[in-house]
């Protein structure tokens, strides 16, 4: 069936560390794709998104393409930052349902 | 997007008790979500609820634990009922704003304690 599988963590970098999460999707068709973020203590929040196969979804520094050839949506930022820290999650829409990945809690630290 | 407010923002309950989580949103949409999220945990998808309409639930999820209001385009309720420890969690709602390319955005969230 449809399903998500992110990079489990937790990951711990260093500020200025380069990050990926990795994240690949079983689904039939083309689905939306999502990084969602819950920052501590907060509510989930969109952080990007991709629509179609080669979309690239970027905000706050965040990267993630949509590859159909590997059915994957890695979300990477170049330079993190300590309020970056939070749990990322990856997602997929099949018609009006989302379905979330386990998530995968990023620490930064100074 | 979407402005999306739950009340309460959390609560702390004594099992066997039921809690009524409310859901208001800023426009008026047409789908609104309710997800649990377990401690340490993904969201999972209680039930779709539409104005007008009975609540869909997903596998797992029944009425009678989780019954659901929807009066009007810009509101909902979930309700927890018979509460046990197993039902702490936070619970979400969401709004899809379809025109706004498919995003469902998320509300604060409820912190709930079953004590």
């Amino acid at each position: 069936g449809n399903s998500v599988t992110q990079m489990e963590g937790p990951v711990t970098l260093s500020e200025e560390a380069f990050l990926t999460i990795n994240c690949t999707y079983t689904a039939t068709g083309y689905p939306s794709l999502f990084w969602y973020v819950q920052y501590p203590g907060e509510g989930l929040q969109l952080l990007l998104k991709a629509t179609k196969a080669d979309d690239k979804g970027s905000n706050k520094g965040f990267e993630a393409t949509y590859r159909k050839e590997t059915t994957s949506f890695h979300l990477e930022k170049g330079s993190v930052q300590v309020s970056d820290s939070a749990v990322y999650f990856c997602a997929y829409r099949n018609d009006y349902k989302l379905s979330f990945g386990a998530g995968t809690t990023v620490t930064v630290r100074a | 997007s979407a402005v999306i407010s739950q009340k309460p923002s959390r609560d702390i309950c004594q099992r066997g008790t039921s809690l009524t989580i409310q859901c208001q949103v800023d426009s008026q949409v047409t789908m609104m979500f309710w997800y649990r999220q377990q401690p340490g945990q993904s969201l999972t998808l209680i039930a779709t609820a539409n104005q007008g309409s009975e609540a869909t639930y997903e596998s797992g999820f029944v009425i009678d634990k989780f019954p659901i209001s929807r009066p009007n385009l810009t509101f909902s309720t979930l309700t927890v009922s018979n509460m046990s420890p197993e039902d702490s969690s936070i619970y979400l709602c969401s709004v899809d704003l379809r025109d706004l390319g498919e995003t469902q955005y998320f509300g604060p969230g409820t912190r709930l304690l079953v004590l």
